[in-house]
């Protein structure tokens, strides 16, 4: 199984929104929901931020919000704060014998 | 409380077998739906998952690595143990392992501190 796409980098202002999408194939992203983000601050552990696609862990601020359309998911965050600013994986179910693949990460950054 | 911690050599040398040790509270590994995890992280790189162990001892790894990975549990202890060969470079990478979820969901809950280990002579 090939890692997810995800774009290297991405951008936004203090109370904006941004998005960050995740490219998979008809075999994993497009046939399961069951794909799940992380955040990942620098030098920390990472932290689940959404699961099944657009499950909020308690906890997880009600900005972070998932979708998925095809092939690809994504990961929306509203209102963005200066402590959002990290890098975000997603992983999706792929099958029995391969459970998990990631994305090859994102990073945010809040202008 | 779930808590999860890596342990083992934090460098080895290249051709060398590195055995890490991830103990853990707060689950049980006889738990049906449960399962831990290994993923490791290269510096200034992505996650890579690498294996996975099921709570009936049913067992997965990454298919780029299969040859050289070996998972284990051991539930009287709470622990499970990743065994890699023939170590290389550029397997120097921060190693975690973390709680897995897969009853419905699929997804790392809780994750340990991580360890890194270096692979240099």
């Amino acid at each position: 199984q090939s890692a997810l796409t995800q774009p290297a980098s991405v951008s936004g202002s203090p109370g904006q929104s941004i998005t960050i999408s995740c490219t998979g194939t008809s075999s994993d992203v497009g046939h399961f929901n069951l794909v799940s983000w992380y955040q990942q601050h620098p030098g920390k552990v990472p932290k689940l931020m959404i699961s099944e696609v657009n499950k909020r862990p308690s906890g997880v601020s009600n900005r972070f919000s998932g979708s998925k359309s095809g092939n690809t998911a994504s990961l929306t965050i509203s209102g963005l704060q200066a402590e959002d600013e990290a890098d975000y994986y997603c992983s999706s179910y792929a099958s029995s014998s391969t459970p998990v693949v990631f994305g090859g990460g994102t990073k945010l950054t809040v202008l | 409380q779930i808590t999860l911690k890596e342990s083992g050599p934090t460098l080895v040398k290249p051709t060398q077998t590195l055995t890490l040790t991830c103990t853990f509270s707060g689950f049980s590994l006889r738990t049906y739906g449960v399962g831990v995890g290994w993923i490791r992280q290269p510096p200034g790189k992505a996650l890579e998952w690498l294996t996975l162990i099921y709570w009936d001892n049913d067992k997965r790894y990454s298919p780029s690595l299969k040859s050289r990975l070996t998972i284990t549990k051991d539930t009287s202890k709470n622990q499970v143990v990743l065994t890699m060969t023939s170590m290389d470079p550029v397997d120097t990478a921060t190693y975690y392992c973390a709680h897995y979820y897969w009853t419905s969901g699929h997804y790392f809950d809780y994750w340990g501190q991580g360890i890194l280990v270096t692979v240099s002579s």
